[in-house]
């Protein structure tokens, strides 16, 4: 079983770019995130999504769109670019945004590069 | 607003014990996670507390008390492997992880 895949691995844009970075999950999770890791700081979420065809605003939304048109994918759109964009972004995925035990799985990163 | 917070680097000593803590100021709470993190790789989950108390899973064991917005994550016996960063993370009163910065774990032979 794969989990979770991101895509691409890392990249370097230039400022005023647009770019999607890819999120696909196989365990038929219901709750997707996008977080944004940087130096010094905790995780940050981006956006939610809680089931398909749902999305929400997380802490730092601003700059940032995303999409759920099905269960498995979950792309980030940076429409266009700026260098505080600068970060390790993660997608994650759980069984559901909810109480319990229910734990959230990370892809591997990308690691984007905004000059 | 809400804060985590934690160590931002420990060292220790391979075959001992380390304690990592972690207090917490959150709008509501519904579990505490801990996540351990290899430099360059994403986080995977170690541990969950809702209830007061000690959970233990093999060398790495987890304690919470609510009512001090506190918590650690013991780690025995320790590995070289064990050299990573260990995040915490409350839920809370939204279902959603607040997360520390991490704590850097240097084990030394």
């Amino acid at each position: 079983t794969a989990g979770i895949t991101q895509a691409p691995t890392s990249q370097i844009l230039a400022a005023g770019r647009s770019m999607t970075l890819r999120c696909t999950q196989d365990m038929r999770h219901n709750a997707m995130y996008w977080y944004r890791q940087d130096l010094g700081l905790g995780l940050r979420l981006i956006h939610y999504s809680n089931t398909a065809g749902t999305t929400g605003k997380g802490e730092v939304p601003d700059g940032y769109s995303v999409s759920r048109a099905n269960t498995d994918d979950f792309p980030l759109t940076l429409a266009s670019a700026v260098p505080s964009q600068t970060s390790v972004y993660f997608c994650a995925s759980s069984r559901a945004n909810s109480g319990g035990a229910d734990t959230q799985y990370f892809g591997p990163g990308t690691r984007l590069t905004v000059l | 607003g809400q804060n985590i917070d934690q160590p931002t680097e420990m060292t220790a000593t391979e075959g001992a014990i380390v304690q990592i803590n972690c207090t917490y100021q959150t709008s509501g709470f519904n579990g505490l996670f801990w996540y351990q993190q290899h430099a360059g790789e994403a986080p995977t989950f170690l541990s969950y507390n809702v209830l007061d108390g000690l959970e233990e899973k093999g060398r790495f064991s987890s304690f919470l008390s609510r009512s001090k917005g506190y918590s650690y994550l013991l780690l025995k016996e320790l590995q070289m492997k064990d050299s990573a960063s260990y995040l915490c993370a409350v839920r809370d009163s939204n279902y959603q992880l607040i997360w520390g910065a991490g704590t850097k774990l240097i084990i030394k032979p």
